[in-house]
């Protein structure tokens, strides 16, 4: 079946700019997971969704990071007035549930802020 | 706060030898978990292996074996009969379960595996 697919895969964007990440989870996945990776460092972890809820954000850097899975599908990280210390790869993870150890990642979106 | 440590920023193995990817790590919690995943050069993390804290033996996956020391707070990655396909970073990583009941990862900085031809 499908995988985890994340979009745009590259997003070139000047600093101060609004941007959006699409994440689409394998299909029936009720645990969604953002990480952040910096160059030469492992994915940082984000938020999590259970659901349509974000039960746990406290991986979000500042009030600039937002993220919503309204139908408790497609997740979308959204970021404003971008910085340069924003540029990454942001990696999407899905999960069948909370409990389940086994996270399945996408390809990951390569945010650069100019 | 738990914590990974992978002190090999690199490592160079001969095709078909087998080589030995360390981790250690640092917790406070009795129950936990340990993982292995490769990044290949794409960017996509892929699922190798997983031991969780109280399985008292080794996990292995096809070529793939974790060796955990509990007692040692480590969890080496050893792959036998190295292939070029596995070249790649390799991240170790562990989970801590909150009260919410999910996994939440921290990993290590990597090790990046190329295999010699």
């Amino acid at each position: 079946g499908a995988g985890v697919s994340q979009t745009p895969s590259n997003k070139v964007t000047e600093k101060g700019k609004y941007v959006e990440l699409r994440c689409d989870p394998i299909s029936g996945h009720t645990a969604l997971y953002w990480y952040r990776q910096s160059l030469g460092q492992g994915p940082e972890f984000l938020i999590y969704f259970q659901g349509t809820g974000a039960a746990d954000d406290s991986g979000l850097p500042n009030d600039r990071f937002f993220a919503v899975r309204p139908e408790g599908s497609v997740s979308t990280l959204k970021i404003q007035r971008t910085e340069r210390g924003d540029s990454a790869v942001y990696l999407c993870a899905s999960s069948p549930s909370g409990a389940s150890y086994e996270q399945y990642f996408g390809p990951g979106t390569r945010l650069t802020v100019t | 706060a738990q914590k990974i440590t992978q002190t090999q920023p690199g490592m160079f193995v001969q095709e078909k030898e087998a080589v030995t990817l360390d981790c250690t790590y640092d917790t406070s919690d009795q129950s936990y978990g340990l993982f292995w995943y490769k990044q290949p050069s794409s960017g996509e993390m892929i699922f190798l292996i997983y031991q969780g804290s109280y399985d008292e033996q080794n996990a292995t996956e096809g070529r793939y074996s974790l060796n955990f020391q509990k007692a040692r707070k480590s969890a080496n990655l050893v792959i036998s009969a190295s292939q070029l396909g596995d070249s790649a970073m390799y991240f170790c990583a562990m989970r801590d379960l909150p009260s919410g009941g999910y996994q939440k990862v921290t990993f290590g900085t990597g090790t990046k595996l190329q295999v010699i031809p």
